[in-house]
């Protein structure tokens, strides 16, 4: 079984560029989540999809980031302008269903680093 | 505000040393505790998926216990190999108003390296 393809590995921007990460989940899981993972501190999630809905996206810095998932499959997150504050390991991560039911599969990640 | 704490933040061990670490979480409207294993440059990777208060699990070398009534699980690696060394992270369930789908707290992790 394929697992959650990212891509890029690594990026790196200047500040007030724009960026985008993409994310292909394991085929068949309804839910996808972007977490943004800052070094030295937990995953905290961005933003939760159900199919192609959001359920979640308390935590999304919606002036700056934005994120969708077309067709309820792959996912784009987009981050314009980038701040230096953004540098991380940006997650995705995909699951059959809720939590309730199982577990999350990772994606190796995006690094970004803005200068 | 969630709080799940970790600890220790980073742990040097010798090959062949055994090895815990602790995770705590809020001890009410407990659901699931998850530890994940983070190698650099690869992807987290699920270990278990603690539910029951008295919960032990087992894999391998690796086992973890769960105390919902105190709030705390332990992590434990027995006869550490170089090949253990990463980030083991915790991750705390909970469900927003409304949600069946739940949502994932994590802690910041714990580096283990182990040396040969």
């Amino acid at each position: 079984e394929a697992g959650v393809a990212q891509s890029p590995r690594y990026k790196i921007i200047e500040k007030r560029q724009s960026v985008a990460f993409w994310c292909n989940p394991i085929s068949g899981h309804a839910t996808l989540y972007w977490y943004q993972q800052i070094l030295g501190q937990g995953p905290k999630l961005l933003i939760q999809f159900q199919n192609n809905g959001v359920v979640d996206d308390s935590q999304l810095p919606k002036d700056r980031f934005s994120a969708e998932r077309l067709k309820g499959v792959d996912s784009t997150l987009k981050i314009q302008p980038a701040k230096l504050e953004d540098s991380a390991v940006y997650l995705c991560a995909s699951s059959f269903g809720g939590l309730a039911e199982g577990i999350q599969y990772f994606g190796a990640g995006t690094r970004l680093s803005v200068l | 505000i969630l709080n799940v704490e970790q600890s220790p933040q980073s742990l040097h061990v010798q090959e062949g040393d055994s090895t815990n670490f602790t995770c705590s979480f809020p001890s009410s409207n407990f659901y699931a505790l998850h530890w994940y294993r983070w190698e650099t440059a690869k992807s987290p990777e699920a270990l278990f998926v603690m539910t029951l208060n008295g919960d032990e699990k087992k894999k391998g070398r690796i086992s973890a216990t769960l105390n919902t009534k105190e709030g705390y699980s332990y992590l434990y690696i027995k006869g550490s190999q170089p090949e253990d060394s990463a980030t083991y992270l915790c991750a705390f369930i909970i469900f927003g108003r409304g949600s069946t789908l739940g949502r994932l707290y994590f802690g910041r992790g714990t580096q283990l390296t182990v040396w040969p």
